[in-house]
């Protein structure tokens, strides 16, 4: 089992729909990234996240320490957000280092 | 927000010959710096992490003489294949940090190895 798991893996909605990514990580973390790496390779980070909820623009973070669960909202979604969606962790004691989870390849479709 | 360099985006190179790749950070001093890996499909695969003036720390089943780190100032890291295989085609990725636990990317560079 992977400290980090992601689903769904894969996720293909139609324009303008509410969309929703979810993390579950098995360790005591210090902080949580969501990671967007669109098709040319590169890697954006949208939000760090230690508690509560983060929203920049259509994108909402939220985070229960207790539940150990994350999830990564989208609203009205467009073609543009199409992408793989990364969630990683820091865990307690690794400083910087990363844990990563599997992605989740988004599509939407006009 | 801070922007991290990776250069060449994309290189084509002959077996056996060394490849070079830059990670830049342009507006900020990293303390340390990390390499990953990613084949097709699959998430990244942490190959080492770099500290500013230090030796760098091989993550179990990395060949530290196959792939070459250096980290010689606070803004540059460099990775080199050395005598490069087609078996080491792949998509590298730098990130760099200097408040944990925030790292930020650099756009990659994909190898292919003929």
């Amino acid at each position: 089992k992977n400290e980090v798991e992601q689903s769904p893996q894969n996720l293909t909605a139609q324009e303008g729909e509410f969309i929703t990514i979810n993390c579950s990580y098995s360790v005591g973390i210090s902080a949580l990234h969501w990671l967007q790496q669109h098709p040319g390779g590169g890697i954006v980070s949208l939000f760090m996240l230690s508690s509560g909820k983060k929203k920049h623009g259509r994108l909402i973070a939220t985070i229960n320490i207790q539940e150990k669960h994350s999830s990564l909202h989208i609203t009205a979604s467009h073609p543009r957000d199409s992408a793989v969606y990364i969630c990683a962790v820091n865990g307690e004691t690794s400083g910087s280092r990363l844990t990563f989870g599997e992605g989740t390849q988004l599509t939407v479709n006009p | 927000g801070a922007v991290v360099s990776q250069h060449p985006s994309r290189v084509i190179c002959k077996s056996g010959t060394s490849v070079k790749i830059e990670c830049r950070s342009l507006d900020f001093q990293a303390t340390t710096m990390f390499w990953y890996r990613q084949f097709p499909k699959q998430s990244l695969m942490l190959m080492a992490t770099s500290n500013e003036g230090s030796k760098a720390t091989y993550e179990q089943g990395v060949e530290k003489d196959k792939f070459l780190i250096n980290h010689a100032s606070l803004t540059l890291s460099t990775l080199t294949v050395t005598s490069a295989h087609p078996e080491d085609s792949s998509f590298y990725i730098c990130s760099a940090s200097a408040q944990p636990p925030i790292q930020y990317f650099g756009a990659g560079t994909r190898l292919s190895v003929l």
